[in-house]
């Protein structure tokens, strides 16, 4: 089955600089990969997500690309900011079904 | 902005009690799911339901466990005898392709 790996697993940034976190996954029928953003006693919170026809997409500060030959993503926080503390999951989907696959986790830490 | 809400947040039972953890999806949404996170680990995917049947399922998911939507609104996972290594947060979720989860159930077994 699918295998997602996910580094680093921990993350200390100054707060302005930028934050990458990088995954990698084992099946190439994969299509969907979503990361979430999850904050002490709370769910996991979707915040961006790209689709296997795609190369990057950008929502503000937040950034995605995907390189499928490699199968590799990656999640690009620029000028961080102190509420982006928080752990950040990547996932991926396969070609059948919906069930998701997550990595392991990245504690990001924002120092002011 | 709709969400998903479960209870309760925290559940404390005794090993082999039977549980249930509840979820109410996001009200349009027909693909509903429960994941679990042990303390440490990965979120791990246990079960997805689509129009009231069961539509995938991990090798977690055994005999143990259960789903049900019993109404228009909730969503529920059973645990029939819990086990100490059932202790985890249990997470649902709801949504075809971007799914959208619930701050989870604590479960705790002793």
């Amino acid at each position: 089955g699918e295998n997602v790996e996910q580094h680093p697993s921990t993350l200390s940034v100054q707060e302005g600089d930028s934050a990458v976190i990088k995954c990698t996954y084992s099946d190439s029928a994969s299509n969907y990969f979503p990361w979430y953003k999850q904050e002490l006693g709370k769910g996991p919170q979707l915040i961006i997500d790209i689709r296997s026809n795609v190369g990057e997409k950008k929502d503000q500060r937040i950034a995605v690309t995907l390189n499928k030959t490699a199968k590799h993503f990656s999640l690009h926080i620029t000028e961080t900011q102190p509420e982006d503390s928080a752990v950040y999951f990547c996932a991926a989907r396969g070609a059948a079904g919906n069930k998701l696959t997550f990595g392991g986790g990245t504690r990001v830490l924002v120092k002011p | 902005e709709p969400e998903v809400t479960q209870t309760p947040s925290h559940q404390v039972t005794q090993m082999g009690q039977e549980v249930i953890l509840r979820c109410v999806p996001i009200s349009n949404h027909l693909y509903f799911y429960w994941y679990r996170q042990i303390l440490g680990q990965k979120v791990e995917f246990l079960v997805s339901f689509y129009n009231n049947e069961i539509s995938e399922k991990s090798e977690i998911f055994d005999d143990q466990f259960s789903v049900e939507r019993p109404d228009g609104s909730n969503f529920t996972l059973k645990i029939r005898s819990t086990k100490l290594e059932d202790s985890a947060m249990y997470f649902c979720a709801s949504g075809e392709v971007e799914q959208y989860f619930g701050p989870g159930t604590r479960l705790t077994v002793t």
